[in-house]
């Protein structure tokens, strides 16, 4: 099975900071990853898929990259509404799996 | 209004049944596949299986192999989880969601679309 591993599993930050989350993949999984955001008792949210594609009506400060191995997420100039937990999680096989994900809190 | 509406909390005994249920609207059912996939408190999303609406193919992670039965109604636009011989590390938030690629969830794909959760407890 491909494993995720995000670093790191817990952000303090700011708002109005540049905030940049890691996924790696223990295989090579091309471009096949995407992101989630999820709060508190409610179902996660998809900010980005194809490592880089921003889905529709998704706030533009958000910004995938990577491939093969490595991937980021990163989320320039941060808002109160931004507070959550983020997810990453590839499609390149079945298992299709999640990451261990990264709480961004104040 | 694209959304996905499930069933409501149960609570079951252990050794027991929970079917789930998650019914479609906004879009044409039989052009996307449905996934399933579990939070347990404090845990990562966990994905448990996915059915192709079109024509009922289903694919199960090998964790929930010979424990999940996912199907699908497409007059009413509802797909359905079933596991069984639950226990307690069953308990979790039970999500259904859509795969934006369609019928086929590999690749350049991701779910779009959730519901809005099932709390089962079993206890």
């Amino acid at each position: 099975d491909i494993q995720l591993t995000q670093s790191p599993s817990f952000l303090s930050a700011s708002v109005g900071d540049r905030v940049t989350i890691t996924c790696r993949a223990n295989q090579d999984i091309s471009n096949y990853l995407a992101w989630y955001q999820q709060k508190p008792g409610k179902a996660p949210n998809l900010l980005i898929y194809g490592a880089s594609t921003l889905q529709s009506g998704v706030p533009s400060r958000f910004s995938g990259s990577g491939s093969g191995t490595e991937f980021t997420l990163t989320i320039s100039g941060l808002q109160p509404e931004d507070f959550a937990t983020y997810y990453c999680q590839q499609l390149n096989t079945y298992l299709l799996n999640f990451g261990g994900g990264t709480k961004v809190e104040i | 209004q694209v959304q996905l509406v499930q069933s409501g909390a149960e609570v079951k005994k252990p050794g027991a049944s929970v079917k789930v249920s998650c019914k479609a609207s906004g879009y044409t059912f039989n052009t996307y596949s449905v996934n399933w996939v579990r939070q347990a408190p404090g845990q990562r999303l966990e994905w448990m299986g996915w059915i192709n609406a079109a024509n009922g193919n289903t694919k199960y992670s090998q964790k929930f192999l010979g424990r999940v039965t996912i199907t699908r109604d497409t007059s009413a636009r509802t797909a359905y989880m079933e596991l069984s011989s639950l226990s307690s590390e069953d308990t979790a938030v039970y999500y259904c969601a859509r795969c934006l690629a369609g019928t086929y969830c590999l690749g350049s794909a991701a779910f779009d679309i959730w519901g809005q959760g099932t709390v089962v407890t079993v206890s």
